[in-house]
Order: C-alpha cells, then structure tokens, then sequence
C-alpha cells in the first residue's frame, strides 16, 4: 500500500511568492494534519480535518496560510504571500484511530 | 497545549541501553505514542501504549504509568543507527485523531 504522497519534495521561491504543497493521505484514512518542523520550534500542528472537514486550524500562524481538502484523497496548504521565516519542513499526516503515517515532508525555502 | 517533557539531548555507546523519559500532563487521557525521526526523514512510528506496564518489540520497549504521567522508552543493545530523534506523542480521548508530540529526543549513539 502506498503511504501519504506529498508533493513537491523541495521548493525554493522567493519572497512574496505564492506556494502550494499538495498532499495523497493513505486510501482509508478520515483524518488528515499538516505539520511544520523547524529546528528552533519543533514539530507544531497546523491544522487537522476529519472526513474532509477543518476541525481545527488554531495553529495556523497567520492569514498567509489557509488549507483546504476538497475530497478525501487530497489536501493543499498554501502561503500567500510567503516570506523568509515561512522556511521549514512541512509534514503531512494521515491517520485512522490515531495511528498517524507521515508523508515524506517539502522542504521549503524562502529566499 | 498539552504539558510533554523529554530531555533534549542524550549519547549512548553502541551495544548499551539506553532509556528515554516522557512526561505528560493532560486531561482524558487516551494513549501514548512514541515515533523515530532520522535527519532528513519523516517521523515513523515505533510503539503505542494505552494501559500501564512495558510493550515490547524486538530491541525497542515501551512502559507507561497513567497513574504518574510518565513513559519510557527503552533501546537495547544499540546500533549506530539508533542515532535519531525520539518523539513522545500522547492523544486524548476529546480529540482521538489528534497527537500532541514533546520536542523530542535527539540520540547519539557512538561506536
């Protein structure tokens, strides 16, 4: 089986730049969570949906961030405009009955 | 935000045991997790406790007191790459899908 697919795995942008992680959660799974890592803060949860809903987005830093899963087998999050500090690996997440599978994470930096 | 404490840093030499702590503070309390993260790598998950005493799994082990807050997670005769971070999740029953994870352990294990 497949585990979670993200796409892409690198992307360097410059600042003010739109950009648009995508994210395959494993067929089955109804929860879905976006991550992002740095050394400095750690893993922190950004938002989570169950069965395609936004369940909680309270760890989105700011309005530049918004997340969407139009269906089960896919969710993007997306940072308009992006800036230097949005720089990080960002995790997505699936899970059935709290088991959570991570994707292989986008690294991403903003220039 | 859930109260989870680990120490940061620990070392180790190859062949030992090593063993290490996780706190918790949290309300409904519903299972502890514990997941690897290389460098570089997505978080993996090595093991889960829901009921107090020790879950084993080949060289890796996991023990949980609900009763104090307290896990461990215990790695027996170590291999260079158990070189990792470590990272204690605990979920609660108010939010099954969701995991709260501590900043996690980073393992050195030298020869």
């Amino acid at each position: 089986d497949a585990g979670v697919i993200q796409s892409p795995r690198h992307e360097v942008t410059e600042m003010g730049q739109e950009v648009t992680l995508r994210c395959k959660p494993i067929s089955g799974h109804d929860y879905l969570f976006w991550y992002r890592q740095t050394m400095m803060r750690g893993l922190e949860l950004l938002i989570y949906f169950n069965n395609n809903v936004p369940i909680d987005d309270s760890g989105m830093p700011e309005d530049r961030f918004s997340a969407k899963m139009p269906n089960a087998s896919f969710s993007t999050l997306k940072i308009q405009p992006s800036e230097p500090r949005d720089s990080a690996v960002y995790f997505c997440a699936s899970s059935l009955q709290g088991l959570q599978g991570f994707g292989p994470g986008t690294r991403l930096t903003v220039l | 935000g859930q109260n989870i404490d680990q120490p940061t840093e620990m070392t180790a030499t190859e062949g030992a045991i090593v063993q290490i702590n996780c706190t918790y503070q949290t309300s409904g309390f519903n299972g502890l997790f514990w997941y690897q993260q290389h460098a570089g790598e997505a978080p993996t998950f090595l093991s889960y406790n829901v009921l107090d005493g020790l879950e084993e799994k080949g060289r890796f082990s996991s023990f949980l007191s609900r009763s104090k807050g307290y896990s461990y997670l215990l790695l027996k005769e170590l291999q260079m790459k158990d070189s990792a971070s470590y990272l204690c999740a605990v979920r609660r029953g108010s939010t099954l899908g969701r995991l709260y994870f501590g900043r996690g352990t980073q393992l050195t294990v030298w020869p």
